[in-house]
């Protein structure tokens, strides 16, 4: 049973178009985060966040902590943001392991 | 900006044999991790460790696995007898804190192994 759940799959997009990736879990968590994983397969933390929203350039993240969701955006998509998005929880306990989701892989285009 | 490096990037072995991954981890980060993706799946949490020893580990991490920090800057994955099935890409992470899932965590490019 995989405990975090993203939707969509596969998006494609053209480039300029405002994307929404979501993601979904089960049990209660401290901190949901979100990463970018490039077709070499480099992993790049994005965003890490226990509340509200965060912003980082066109990237912003926010959480429902009540309803366990949290959802991804990106404004203004631009070819160079293709890749795969992957959301993921702690573990569980007091430790920082981390649960992944299956990700979704994002292609934007020209 | 300090990163997490790993070597080697690729690692080629025959089934049986045992193979060692190293992770540099960031210098004053706290809390390792090792992860592994087999093509086309997620990514799967294999072992955490903190002040010498293992904090957690998965159900994947099993007996033919062992991890060591044996100097103050490397931190290895050992796989004493590689199966078919151990083929994919390893991720080592670090950490400063690793309470409660809620700090981020550095990964590293990954090594890919493929067990022949």
């Amino acid at each position: 049973k995989n405990e975090v759940e993203q939707s969509p799959q596969n998006l494609t997009a053209q480039e300029g178009e405002f994307i929404t990736i979501n993601c979904s879990y089960s049990v209660g968590i401290s901190a949901l985060h979100w990463l970018q994983q490039h077709p070499g397969g480099g992993i790049v933390s994005l965003f890490m966040l226990s509340s509200g929203k965060k912003k980082h350039g066109r990237l912003i993240a926010t959480i429902n902590i009540q309803e366990k969701h949290s959802s991804l955006h990106i404004t203004a998509s631009h070819p160079r943001d293709s890749a795969v998005y992957i959301c993921a929880r702690n573990y569980g306990g007091s430790q920082g392991n981390l649960i992944f989701g299956k990700g979704t892989k994002l292609s934007v285009k020209p | 900006e300090p990163e997490v490096t790993q070597t080697p990037s690729h690692q080629v072995t025959q089934m049986g044999q045992e193979v060692i991954l190293r992770c540099v981890p960031i210098s004053n980060h706290l809390y390792f991790y090792w992860y592994r993706q087999i093509l086309g799946q997620k990514v799967e949490f294999l072992v955490s460790f903190y002040n010498n020893e293992i904090s957690e580990k998965s159900e994947i991490f099993d007996d033919q696995f062992s991890v060591e920090r044996p100097d103050g800057s490397n931190f290895t994955l050992k796989i004493r007898s590689t199966k078919l099935e151990d083929s994919a890409m390893y991720f080592c992470a670090s950490s400063t804190s690793g309470t409660s899932g809620s700090d981020e965590q550095f990964f590293g490019p990954g090594t890919r192994l493929t067990v022949l």
